[in-house]
């Protein structure tokens, strides 16, 4: 069984420009959710994917979107970076959307903006 | 909103001592309960859950139950190891399409 694999998991960009991070969905899974993890804080949930379509969303503004594809992985696309944007992001999949609460997380994509 | 609580850490501990780590949440309705960890250079893991009123949640000696009264669902484990250490999150669920809501973490080191 695979499981969450993010990419990449490191990276540096500057103020105003774009990123795309990835996210593939542990085998079965249907459902991609998202989270932003500031420093020290938990993580806040961004957006979930469901069969390809936005299924519920976080307080982040219209510059965060995303994508699912067809085998479930997804993306996740930042435009207009910000410096509060730096943080560790996470993607997470499940089976379905009940409220099971439990999900599969990815090790996380680091960003830095400067 | 809904919330979640967490002690603030970090919490350390000498090896074979009692945990606790206290989590107190506010949500409206009735939620599901959470406690994950993440251990160094891994991704979060489910430790336990429990999804109604007097549950309790265990697994890999670790316990928490579930108080509708105090609003709380603490963490407890009677004897700890070096394996422990970790960050743990408390989180809830309930607003529909398996989103969570964490609490800010509770980092946990065990000393031999």
């Amino acid at each position: 069984e695979t499981g969450v694999t993010q990419s990449p998991t490191h990276l540096i960009k500057t103020r105003g420009q774009q990123v795309t991070l990835r996210c593939s969905s542990q085998s079965g899974h249907n459902t991609v959710s998202w989270y932003q993890q500031a420093l020290g804080q938990g993580p806040q949930f961004i957006f979930q994917y469901y069969r390809e379509e936005e299924n519920g969303r976080g307080n982040f503004p219209p510059r965060f979107s995303g994508l699912q594809f067809p085998n479930y992985s997804s993306e996740l696309n930042v435009n207009a970076l910000e410096l509060d944007d730096s943080a560790l992001y996470l993607c997470a999949s499940s089976a379905g959307t009940d409220d099971t609460g439990e999900l599969f997380f990815g090790e996380g994509s680091r960003l830095t903006v400067l | 909103g809904d919330s979640v609580t967490q002690m603030e850490g970090p919490v350390t501990l000498s090896e074979e001592a009692f945990l606790t780590i206290n989590c107190t949440y506010t949500a409206t309705g009735y939620p599901s309960l959470f406690w994950y960890v993440q251990y160094p250079g891994e991704g979060l893991q489910l430790l336990l859950k429990a999804t109604k009123a007097d549950d309790k949640g265990s697994n890999k000696g670790f316990e928490a139950t579930y108080r509708k009264e105090t609003t709380s669902f603490h963490l407890e484990k009677g004897s700890v190891q070096v394996s422990d250490s970790a960050v743990y999150f408390c989180a809830l669920s309930g607003g529909g399409y398996n989103k969570l809501i964490f609490g800010a973490g509770t980092r946990l080191a065990v000393h031999p």
